[in-house]
């Protein structure tokens, strides 16, 4: 069965560059998250979307945004990038948009490292 | 916010030994506690999770105990073998809060034969 999917696997950007990062969620699942995790900590919350609509944001600055899409797919961006953006991008997927009511499963991450 | 504290930050044990790591939350509106297992180079990938209508859950070496009123929860892993070894993660969420997981910031647990 086909999990959380996410594209690309590993990329190089350049300082002030833009990224876009995307993701498929598991069939039949509407609800789409992206967390950020920066090496040697814990994933940090960015973004939720459900039925298309943001339903929560994590303390990040504006040059982040997402967006997802009727498929459900999503698309996380990220402009100006800065050395610190270097992380792996994990998106996650789960049935209903409520964390307490279902589980919740990563996929495979995007490795970001910006030079 | 909610804020998540994991501890310890590194255990070492002997295969067959058991492995506890524990975890505090701060929102006492949470009530989802999941608990993910990281290889090196991987996704986390749950192993266990409990919700607050709870105190303990068992699946076969793993087991998780929830103490609301303390507001802290532990995972147990029993028998450990060596491909146990791996960064596991406590996180924490609550109802309405929608996939909002807040992390704890990992355990390295090593089983050392």
């Amino acid at each position: 069965d086909a999990g959380v999917t996410q594209s690309p696997t590993h990329l190089i950007k350049t300082r002030g560059q833009h990224v876009t990062l995307r993701c498929s969620p598991i069939s039949g699942h509407k609800s789409v998250s992206w967390y950020q995790q920066v090496l040697g900590q814990g994933p940090q919350f960015i973004f939720q979307y459900y039925e298309k609509e943001e339903r929560g944001r994590g303390n990040f600055p504006d040059r982040f945004s997402a967006r997802q899409f009727p498929n459900y797919s999503s698309e996380l961006n990220v402009n100006a990038l800065l050395l610190g953006d270097s992380a792996l991008y994990l998106c996650a997927s789960s049935l209903v948009p409520d964390a307490s009511g279902n589980t919740i499963y990563f996929g495979e991450g995007s490795w970001l490292t910006v030079v | 916010g909610e804020n998540v504290e994991q501890h310890p930050s590194t255990l070492s044990v002997q295969e067959g030994d058991s492995a506890v790591i524990k975890c505090t939350y701060s929102d006492s509106a949470s009530n989802y506690f999941p608990w993910y297992k990281q290889e090196l180079g991987k996704r986390p990938q749950l192993i266990i999770d409990i919700r607050s209508n709870v105190g303990e859950k068992k699946d076969q070496r793993i087991a998780v105990t929830l103490n609301k009123t303390a507001k802290h929860f532990s995972l147990h892993i029993t028998e450990t073998q060596p491909e146990d070894s791996a960064v596991y993660f406590c996180a924490a969420s609550k109802g309405g809060g929608g996939n909002k997981l807040t992390f704890g910031t990992g355990t390295q647990l090593k089983v050392e034969l």
